[in-house]
């Protein structure tokens, strides 16, 4: 089972910055905030990780609360083709944990 | 730097009938995962591989779904017999190592009529 919450839906004009919530409140001290996305017809992307710290790479920024119970995905300009499902998976680093999806949320970038 | 590569891209078969499915993961990468997904549905994994033995098969519906990765490389997966529920896109994906982050491949479309 997922261990995340996300909103099933949400719609952003293109060129604002689109923020996807996440909740994981029930995360553990050594699991780590995955993203992932999926375009239509494509298999799902690797975005951004981070375990507390915020992080930002050039495809994204991740904010984690403080207890670490929600993170934030900021996409900072968004374009049509960020138009996906996004994922918001926890994880431990090291061993053999599955790479789990839950249903993600539709994000939809209006021109 | 190729990607992870899957064949057929799309396959439509009867139920009862057999089905496999192909998987080159990317180079040099040891974890190899096949995913199914159902329309409307987030990837469910079927199996993963780390080399050439298995890590986690445990939603692998082991009475009609098989699947081998014999020298730790290619990857096959199959369906027999197939059922209407079987439909579904097959994603296989492939990381450097478990818990690194994971490429997949466009994936298989399946269609059971």
């Amino acid at each position: 089972d997922a261990k995340t919450t996300q909103p099933p839906s949400m719609d952003c004009a293109e060129g604002r910055a689109a923020n996807l919530p996440c909740n994981h409140s029930t995360i553990s001290g050594n699991e780590y905030v995955y993203w992932y996305r999926q375009i239509h017809s494509q298999g799902p992307q690797y975005i951004i990780h981070g375990l507390k710290n915020n992080e930002t790479n050039e495809m994204a920024s991740l904010i984690i609360t403080e207890d670490r119970k929600s993170s934030t995905l900021i996409l900072p300009h968004a374009t049509l083709r960020d138009t996906a499902v996004y994922y918001c998976i926890v994880r431990v680093m090291g061993g053999n944990e599955k790479l789990t999806f839950g249903t993600g949320t539709r994000l939809t970038i209006i021109p | 730097e190729a990607g992870v590569a899957q064949s057929p891209r799309y396959k439509i078969i009867e139920k009862r009938q057999s089905v496999a499915f192909w998987c080159n993961p990317i180079s040099g990468h040891a974890t190899l995962y096949w995913y199914q997904q159902i329309l409307g549905q987030g990837p469910k994994l079927l199996i993963q591989f780390q080399n050439n033995g298995v890590v986690d098969d445990s939603q692998l519906p082991k009475d009609r779904f098989s699947a081998e990765r014999l020298k730790g490389v290619d990857s096959t997966l199959k369906i027999q017999p197939a059922k209407l529920e079987d439909s579904a896109v097959y994603l296989c994906a492939s990381s450097f190592q478990q818990n690194t982050e994971a490429f997949f491949g466009q994936g298989t479309r399946l269609t059971v009529v």
